[in-house]
This record gives structure tokens, C-alpha cells and sequence, in this order.
């Protein structure tokens, strides 16, 4: 596509609920990134991928949030068993190689209520 | 570790004043790379350049241009002539290649600036 698309743009769960948000990224794009932006502050980096190669989740805040690649091309991030601190725009990006500019999704924004 | 600082939260200007978006950020490496993003309310994160910490010239594109000096470990941003449009948050950001396995370029973004362009 154009660009990278992420879907749902937005996203309500109830607390205790799982949800999966997706990331179509720029075709041929190596490299996949996913961040986590709270209101009112700059993106956090969660998660790396290379390929299908998850090459670093130093970032994911804890072993609720997975995140997945299969093919090389689309991901998944999934957050099991909601909290409300995990309310925030999750933003998705890529890039031809690690070391070109990453473009950024519109993010899907995850309120957990 | 990596950190990147914008000490202006919110600026607010008239249009056709001239602008800067301060940036200054700290690292342990000798090879990394300085970014700006434009935020507008739409969400997405707009990329407006990138910067190598081997190339110190100053650049201009249009009414934007970006001063780096590694003395002071800044990067700032100026806007000429503002415009409307320009309102948006702007996240200055850092990539350590090399602390970061040599293949992840993963981004250490600042809080951002919110600039607010009125008529």
C-alpha cells in the first residue's frame, strides 16, 4: 500500500479483555517497529522486527503484550488481559532497512475501560 | 544511556513569525543518527529529516532548517515564516545503531513541542 496501515483506528476493552491491533507496513519494508505513546508524551519503543525475525522486545512492558510477525510482512501486536495503564495510541512503523527513515502508521488508540 | 530533551513543552506564535524547536539530547556513542517527526491531530507521525552524527552542516528545506552542533549536543529545529499548517507536536528523536544490536534503529523520542500557529 501508500503507506502503513493500522487497524482499529480505535479501540474500546473492557478491563480484563484481550485485543490484538494490526499493522500492514509498507510492502517490502524489512524492518517493523511498534511503539506506545501516552497522552501528551513522545513515543516508546516496544518491539523490533526484521523480517519475521523478532530482534528485540526489550520494550514490552510486560508478558501480557505479544507480538508477532509470521510471514514478514503484517503484524500483530496482542495484549492479553487488559489493564487501564495500558490506554495509550499504539503506533506502528517501518522502514526498507534499519537504517532509513521509519514511517509512521496513524496508530490505533486503545482506551481500556 | 540515550535521552532526548525538549524542554519547550507549548509555543505559541502568530503566523509569519519565525520559530525554534529546541532539541538537545545525550549519548554514549560517537555514531548515531538525530531525527525530527511532525505530529499534526491527525496522529500519524509525519518524518521531516534525519541527520548523521558525522555530518554537522546545517540544513535548510524550504521555510524549515535544523542547526546541529555536537558541542552542545543539540539539534534544533527553526521554522521561518510559520504558518497555520505548521501547528502540530514535533518530536525531536535519537538512534544508537550500535547500542542497539546494529541492526535496530529504534527510536528515543523527546516529549515533544506542541506549536500552535494563530492567524
Amino acid at each position: 500500500g501508500a503507506g502503513v496501515s493500522q487497524s482499529p483506528r480505535y479501540k474500546v476493552a473492557k478491563r480484563g479483555q484481550d485485543v490484538a491491533l494490526r499493522c500492514d507496513p509498507i510492502s517490502g519494508h524489512v524492518s517493523l517497529f511498534w511503539y506506545q505513546q501516552a497522552l501528551g508524551q513522545g513515543p516508546e519503543f516496544l518491539t523490533y522486527f526484521q523480517n519475521e525475525a523478532q530482534l528485540d522486545k526489550s520494550g514490552l512492558p510486560s508478558d501480557r503484550f505479544f507480538a508477532e510477525r509470521p510471514e514478514g510482512s503484517v503484524s500483530t501486536l496482542k495484549i492479553q488481559r487488559t489493564q487501564q495503564e495500558d490506554s495509550a495510541v499504539y503506533l506502528c512503523a517501518s522502514s526498507q532497512r534499519g537504517n532509513t527513515e521509519a514511517f509512521f502508521g496513524q496508530g490505533t488508540r486503545l482506551t481500556v475501560v | 544511556a540515550q535521552k532526548v530533551t525538549q524542554a519547550q513543552t507549548e509555543i505559541s506564535v502568530v503566523e509569519k513569525e519565525d520559530v525554534t524547536l529546541d532539541c538537545v539530547y545525550e549519548t554514549r556513542d560517537t555514531t548515531y543518527y538525530l531525527f525530527w517527526y511532525k505530529q499534526p491531530p491527525s496522529g500519524e507521525l509525519v518524518f521531516l529529516i534525519r541527520r548523521n552524527s558525522f555530518d554537522e552542516q546545517n540544513e535548510i528545506s524550504g521555510r524549515y532548517s535544523w542547526n546541529f552542533q555536537k558541542s552542545t549536543s543539540s539539534f534544533n529545529f527553526t521554522i521561518t515564516a510559520s504558518q497555520v499548517v505548521d501547528s502540530a507536536v514535533y518530536f525531536c528523536a535519537l538512534s544508537e545503531p550500535k547500542n542497539s544490536g546494529g541492526s535496530n534503529y529504534k527510536l528515543t523520542f523527546g516529549k515533544g513541542t506542541l506549536l500552535t500557529v494563530n492567524p
